[in-house]
């Protein structure tokens, strides 16, 4: 069955430092895709990277990169220069290419950034 | 602007009450998906649809019921089976296709019982 697990329940981190979130994934799909969203307190869902099973390079986007390792099945994100407004829920997701893009969620991980 | 319409954002459900919530998307997308969230937990998938006229179960879909009559539409029901309905409901759609393409999601509905 498949699965995301996050690890962390709650992490702290102090403003302008780097922060890593975990997230561990199982699949017997050979193809598939990884998502990190944050969601505040507001409660909208917020897409922040993605990256694909077959994917050479770690994907980055702004300060947000994922250190992807197959062979692991983890795809932990990592926020550079922590901002008062990344304190939030961050949840890891994962969509099956071969199941009808049927994505799932893990149980996420809240974030609080101390100034 | 393109995107997802959930309402209403608040919603009261009386005991043996069935009710619905709406989720409309102007994003020409293909797949749609109803997720129900407890508080500091995380989104569990309770259906999805591909196609029009089509959807399967997620992971929690006792007591929840689904149709798919339109491609921009996906109402989820509330039925009165479901004995612990209070939640946040998302809604989120797909264009589809498998290409790394984030879900775009609505602002969600709380539904509670009165």
């Amino acid at each position: 069955a498949q699965k995301i697990t996050q690890t962390q329940p709650g992490m702290f981190v102090q403003e302008k430092e780097a922060v890593t979130l975990d997230c561990t994934y199982d699949t017997s799909d050979p193809s598939y895709g990884l998502f990190w969203y944050k969601q505040p307190s507001s409660g909208e869902m917020i897409f922040l990277i993605y990256q694909g099973s077959y994917d050479q390079q770690n994907a980055t986007e702004g300060r947000y990169s994922l250190n992807f390792q197959k062979a692991r099945k983890s795809a932990n994100l990592v926020i550079s220069a922590s901002q008062l407004g990344d304190s939030a829920m961050y949840f890891c997701a994962m969509s099956l290419k071969t199941s009808y893009d049927k994505v799932i969620f893990g149980p996420g991980t809240s974030l609080s950034v101390i100034p | 602007d393109g995107g997802i319409t959930q309402s209403p954002k608040y919603l009261f459900r009386k005991e043996g009450q069935n009710v619905t919530l709406s989720c409309e998307q102007n994003l020409n997308h293909d797949a749609m998906y109803w997720y129900r969230q407890d508080p500091g937990q995380g989104l569990r998938l309770i259906y999805y649809s591909q196609i029009v006229n089509d959807f399967q179960k997620g992971d929690i879909a006792e007591g929840y019921s689904v149709s798919r009559e339109k491609k921009e539409s996906f109402p989820l029901t509330v039925t009165s089976a479901q004995k612990n309905p209070t939640a946040f409901y998302l809604c989120a759609s797909l264009r589809g296709g498998g290409d790394g393409q984030p879900q775009h999601f609505g602002d969600g509905t709380r539904l509670s019982i009165l």
